[in-house]
């Protein structure tokens, strides 16, 4: 199975550079993504990192190390419009390769 | 263009009776999920179909029955629902099975009185 742990909140003030780590435990393993969520809306895909180093996507980051079974997602020049849920996900093993979402980090950015 | 859409966005119901949601996507995915999400936030995978065929049918009670009449369209019908049947529920679609990224559609906010 696939289980995977994060901070349930983290809190930084805007211009700030915050991280959110993701730990996972998996019976296969198929890259760590991450998506957002803000109240009351859809899910939406920020990265992917199907190998071990730092993918760059604007002010977003994720980073990826399989040996230590951790990423992260790093966040710099933080805006208000930050403030929202950010889920880690992986793939396992298994025809339908399913994507198992961790419990989410709620980041809340301060003035 | 909306990619992907479901309805109702707002479900509020009584116990025991029976609602369905519909999921529509408009990206030409294979692969269109449901997905529930808890009051916790914790998103947890229902179902899967990948070209009208179930792959993916997670430990959910039998009350619940996906229908796919074509590779676009994934329905959710729930029968004599239940107060833990309250969340929101997530339609999404894939490229293919495996594929990412995953695109959500808006929810369905389900609320059993």
């Amino acid at each position: 199975g696939q289980s995977l742990e994060q901070p349930s909140e983290v809190t930084a003030v805007e211009g700030a550079i915050v991280q959110i780590n993701c730990t996972y435990q998996t019976s296969g393993f198929y890259g760590l993504s991450w998506y957002q969520q803000h109240d009351g809306g859809a899910p939406t895909f920020l990265s992917y990192n199907a190998l071990d180093g730092l993918e760059e996507t604007g002010r977003f980051s994720s980073f990826l190390s399989r040996s230590d079974s951790y990423g992260y997602l790093l966040l710099q020049e933080l805006q208000m419009k930050d403030s929202a849920s950010y889920f880690c996900a992986s793939r396992g093993l298994g025809s339908a390769r399913q994507l198992t979402f961790g419990s989410g980090t709620q980041l809340t950015v301060l003035p | 263009d909306t990619a992907v859409s479901q309805t109702p966005k707002y479900l509020v119901t009584q116990m025991g009776n029976d609602k369905s949601i519909k999921c529509e996507q408009n990206l030409g995915h294979d692969t269109m999920y449901w997905y529930k999400q808890d009051s916790k936030k914790f998103l947890k995978i229902m179902f899967s179909y990948n070209n009208k065929e179930l792959i993916i049918n997670e430990t959910v009670p039998n009350r619940f029955s996906p229908k796919s009449p074509d590779k676009a369209h994934l329905n959710l019908h729930i029968n004599s629902l239940e107060l833990g049947d309250s969340a929101v529920y997530f339609c999404a679609s894939s490229q293919g099975t495996g594929d990412l990224p995953l695109h959500f559609g808006n929810g369905t906010r389900l609320t059993v009185t």
